[in-house]
């Protein structure tokens, strides 16, 4: 199975911050990966595909990079509605492995 | 619009089954395979298995297998996820999601949660 590690697990920062969420993976994915958020109670949303396709009605600020094991997401501008926690997901091979969250605080 | 729809909370004893359905709508559930996902109250998410409706065919986490079976009723567009033998840890809440044809999941049920309990 491939395995997906996030960093950093929680993140505490402010309204107009650039914040980076960092996902690895054990082997290879190409770009085959999801980024999505998550806010209490609710399902998970899906944010970016295929590593940095953002999603339609996804705000700009929010983008997508990497191939092969290293992939990021940026908040270019951070705003008090992206609280939650963000999850990375291949879909390169089955099972399709989540990386285990990164619990974003604003400040 | 795509809108996929959960049946309601169960609450289940040790050893027990439980079968959860999702309903889809706005699209034809023949064409997208439809994937699930659980929640531990507090922890991350965890695939489970995926099921081509059209097929039939399932793939399950390895975790699983053994105690999953997906199945889908195409006449009423529902995919359904049992899970047998129910232990304390299978509390969660379980999650039914469309993928597209390259595998990203894009629509999500509401999810359903299941307690386990005695």
């Amino acid at each position: 199975d491939i395995q997906m590690t996030q960093s950093p697990s929680t993140l505490s920062a402010s309204v107009g911050d650039r914040v980076t969420i960092t996902c690895r993976a054990s082997q290879s994915i190409s770009s085959w990966l999801a980024w999505f958020q998550q806010k209490p109670g609710k399902a998970p949303k899906l944010l970016i595909s295929k590593a940095s396709n953002l999603e339609s009605g996804v705000p700009s600020r929010f983008s997508g990079s990497g191939s092969g094991t290293e992939f990021t997401l940026t908040i270019s501008s951070l705003q008090p509605d992206d609280f939650g926690t963000y999850y990375c997901q291949q879909f390169n091979s089955h099972p399709y492995t989540f990386g285990q969250g990164t619990k974003l605080e604003i400040k | 619009q795509v809108q996929l729809v959960q049946s309601g909370a169960e609450v289940k004893k040790p050893g027990a089954s439980v079968k959860v359905s999702c309903k889809a709508s706005g699209y034809s559930v023949t064409t997208h395979y439809m994937h699930w996902v659980r929640q531990a109250p507090g922890q991350g998410l965890e695939w489970m298995g995926v099921i081509n409706p059209s097929a039939g065919s399932t793939g399950y986490a390895h975790k699983f297998q053994g105690r999953v079976a997906m199945t889908r009723d195409t006449s009423t567009s529902t995919v359904y996820m049992e899970l047998s033998s129910l232990k304390s840890e299978d509390t969660a809440v379980y999650y039914c999601a469309r993928a597209v044809p390259v595998g990203y999941l894009d629509y999500w049920g509401q999810g359903t949660l299941v307690t386990v309990s005695s």
